[in-house]
């Protein structure tokens, strides 16, 4: 139990075009999503909560207006990078929060890998 | 400031050895520490949590210790398999409203046979 998933695993755009990535939780349902971005040899960093029928909370220094998040329903949440540009080459990855035992527990997906050419 | 290190930043073992990886933490208040493992171009997967009550948790070959007034924990992998081969990410969170997650910056383990 307790899967998210990505699509696409990766994807490959042109400098100035648009791509959405989604994140699901197959069997569970999630009222919160996180997505975070990873460059090469670096942790994960968290850019942005989604809460269901909310506005997304943004990390100092993630711009709103280039990565935005919906969060449609309980197992859907999408990011979409606006205008990409070769910078945004990165590894993105979503988790979804259940309660358990007191805390929350993250499940995380496989990550997108997205390459801006 | 919330803080996780990790050390070492990368290791290499021969298969069949013992390796034990480390992490020190400044969060505050404390809520829980995780472990993950993340496999080149996956996402992580969580090995072991711990509330600040346990001292030690195991999955199989991993085992996780929690010393939580030094605020130190270690990641202790028996008999190494090429498979451990990963990134291990100790996360700890913290306990004020939004439970928030801050990451080590892992070790890169390499397990050689």
């Amino acid at each position: 139990g307790a899967v998210v998933s990505q699509h696409p695993s990766w994807v490959i755009c042109k400098s100035g075009t648009s791509v959405k990535i989604e994140c699901r939780s197959l069997d569970f349902q999630a009222t919160t999503m996180f997505w975070y971005r990873q460059f090469p040899k670096q942790s994960l960093m968290l850019m942005a909560t989604s809460n269901e029928g909310s506005k997304a909370t943004y990390e100092q220094g993630v711009e709103k207006d280039k990565f935005l998040i919906n969060h449609a329903s309980l197992t859907l949440s999408t990011l979409t990078v606006t205008s990409a540009h070769p910078e945004d080459s990165s590894f993105y990855i979503c988790s979804a929060s259940i309660p358990g035992q007191g805390y929350y527990e993250q499940y995380f997906g496989p990550g997108t890998r997205l390459t801006v050419t | 400031k919330n803080q996780v290190e990790q050390s070492p930043q990368s290791l290499i073992i021969l298969e069949g050895k013992n390796c034990t990886l480390q992490c020190n933490y400044t969060v505050s208040p404390f809520s829980n520490l995780r472990w993950y493992k993340q496999d080149t171009g996956r996402g992580p997967v969580s090995l072991t949590i711990m509330t600040f009550s346990e001292n030690t948790k195991s999955n199989g070959r991993y085992t996780a210790t929690l010393d939580a007034d030094t605020k130190q924990s270690s990641l202790h992998i028996t008999a190494s398999q090429l498979s451990d081969s990963a990134s291990y990410i100790c996360v700890v969170t913290d306990n004020n409203a939004g439970n928030m997650l801050t990451f080590g910056g892992g070790t890169r383990l390499m397990v050689k046979p």
